[in-house]
């Protein structure tokens, strides 16, 4: 079993619609938890940070964290084209020492 | 306030070579990690370094080392190069080496192996 899971992709969403991103992650000791977005060519860009159960709103994205079901999640509302990209689940594995990171899911927001 | 800055860009080198990457952190971080990205896939952790220690190290071959110095900047080193050590190699600062420290990543270096 990988440490974290995401579906790889892609995901389609028209423009204004809400994209779901989901993560699953293996390490119940887990306790930080961060989205990246990385555009392609370019470098993995921090968008959001969780570390208590629950929603966390940012703008347009909202991440929600359950660590029972050992899940996080990423919604951004109001898609938009800019928003296509790979987006990237990382976990702290080892507290302090190590990020640990899903394969990513590809989004694509059509115009 | 400048990013994470790494240098050179874009790198070939040759099977059996040697090479140095190089990173400058976030002004006032104080802990580098570096990580390996090959196509299709996530970052691999490869090392975190904090205050000039090593503080974590990942599922990689003595052929990588890497060091930090007293302003925080640092060097990954890859001895004896292979074809499979193609990839983007990122550097990543935080605050801390606390795991509830956000890290943020610099442009990367791609590496080409001939």
């Amino acid at each position: 079993q990988k440490e974290v899971e995401q579906n790889s992709g892609p995901l389609s969403v028209p423009e204004g619609a809400i994209a779901s991103l989901n993560c699953t992650y293996s390490d119940r000791g887990s306790q930080s938890f961060f989205w990246y977005r990385q555009y392609s060519g370019k470098s993995p860009e921090l968008i959001m940070s969780i570390y208590s159960n629950g929603d966390k709103e940012d703008g347009r994205f909202t991440a929600q964290l359950n660590k029972a079901s050992q899940y996080v999640s990423l919604l951004i509302r109001d898609s938009q084209p800019s928003d296509s990209a790979t987006y990237l689940c990382a976990v702290n594995i080892e507290y302090g020492n190590k990020l640990v990171f899903g394969a990513g899911t590809i989004l694509r927001v059509k115009s | 306030d400048a990013g994470v800055t790494q240098s050179p860009t874009h790198l070939i080198k040759t099977r059996g070579q040697q090479v140095t990457l190089r990173c400058s952190p976030i002004s006032g971080h104080k802990s580098v990690s570096w990580y390996q990205q090959v196509l299709g896939q996530g970052p691999q952790f490869i090392f975190q370094y904090y205050e000039k220690e090593e503080r974590g190290r990942g599922n990689f071959p003595d052929r990588f080392s890497a060091r930090q110095f007293p302003n925080y900047s640092s060097e990954l080193n890859v001895n004896a190069l292979l074809l499979g050590d193609s990839a983007l190699y990122l550097c990543a600062s935080s605050l801390g080496a606390g795991g509830y420290q956000p890290q943020h990543f610099g442009d990367g270096t791609r590496l080409s192996i001939l």
